[in-house]
């Protein structure tokens, strides 16, 4: 069966700085992954995704993420986080094999002024 | 492009009675609708997956007989929650792929349900 797991509830950065949001998965297929934003009581906006090529994507807003089949990661980046950036961040897996997406627990992202 | 809408936004209902909720897709062909539900404070967990010309398949935990769903045709489901509770309060959604190589769905806002 196929699992997402986001280590971190939360994480605290000042505006400024550097982040990274972990993701790993457990899949034994080709995994399609994504990176959705849950602003305040709002739904999803996807931020970027991965299907294959480029380990390396890019999304909105300066958010990139990296692909590691050999660590089964795929964890979010951005430079320089602004305090707009604070929010709930989802890693997806979807699973071809099933036609079914998998949600991790989400990180909530507090960026101090 | 790609647009999944989802009526309505907000709604509230008395704790024992029902509320229907509907998922319109634009802009393509949902050959997939699969509902969501996010309780306070938590992730989104997989409440059923309707493909085209397949049983609907509920998950673990709920049922046909507590979320009704119906997906007619490409571009339209709707889901009821009979008798509502306090533990069926939060944020559902809809999210409609159209299967594939690279398989995607894409969400709507979401229905948020508030059970009195």
């Amino acid at each position: 069966a196929q699992s997402v797991t986001q280590p971190d509830a939360r994480v605290t950065v000042s505006e400024g700085a550097s982040l990274q949001l972990r993701c790993k998965y457990s899949y034994s297929g080709t995994p399609y992954l994504f990176w959705y934003v849950q602003y305040p009581r709002q739904g999803l906006q996807l931020l970027l995704k991965y299907y294959s090529g480029d380990p390396v994507v890019q999304g909105v807003n300066g958010f990139e993420a990296e692909f590691s089949k050999s660590n089964s990661s795929f964890h979010l980046r951005k430079a320089s986080v602004h305090w707009s950036d604070s929010a709930v961040y989802f890693c997806v897996l979807s699973a071809l094999n099933t036609n079914k997406v998998v949600f991790g627990t989400g990180t909530r992202l507090q960026v101090l002024p | 492009g790609a647009l999944v809408y989802q009526y309505p936004r907000r709604t509230i209902c008395k704790s024992g009675t029902s509320m229907r909720m509907e998922c319109q897709a634009v802009g393509f062909q949902a050959t997939s609708v699969a509902w969501y539900r996010q309780s306070p404070q938590k992730t989104f967990e997989l409440i059923a997956l309707s493909t085209v010309n397949s049983a609907i398949k509920y998950e673990q935990n709920f049922t046909q007989e507590k979320f009704p769903i119906s997906h007619p045709n490409l571009s339209f489901s709707s889901m009821t929650v009979l008798n509502a509770y306090l533990e069926d309060r939060g944020l559902y959604l809809c999210g409609a792929g159209t299967g594939g190589h690279s398989y995607e769905q894409y969400f709507g806002p979401g229905t948020r349900l508030t059970v009195l």
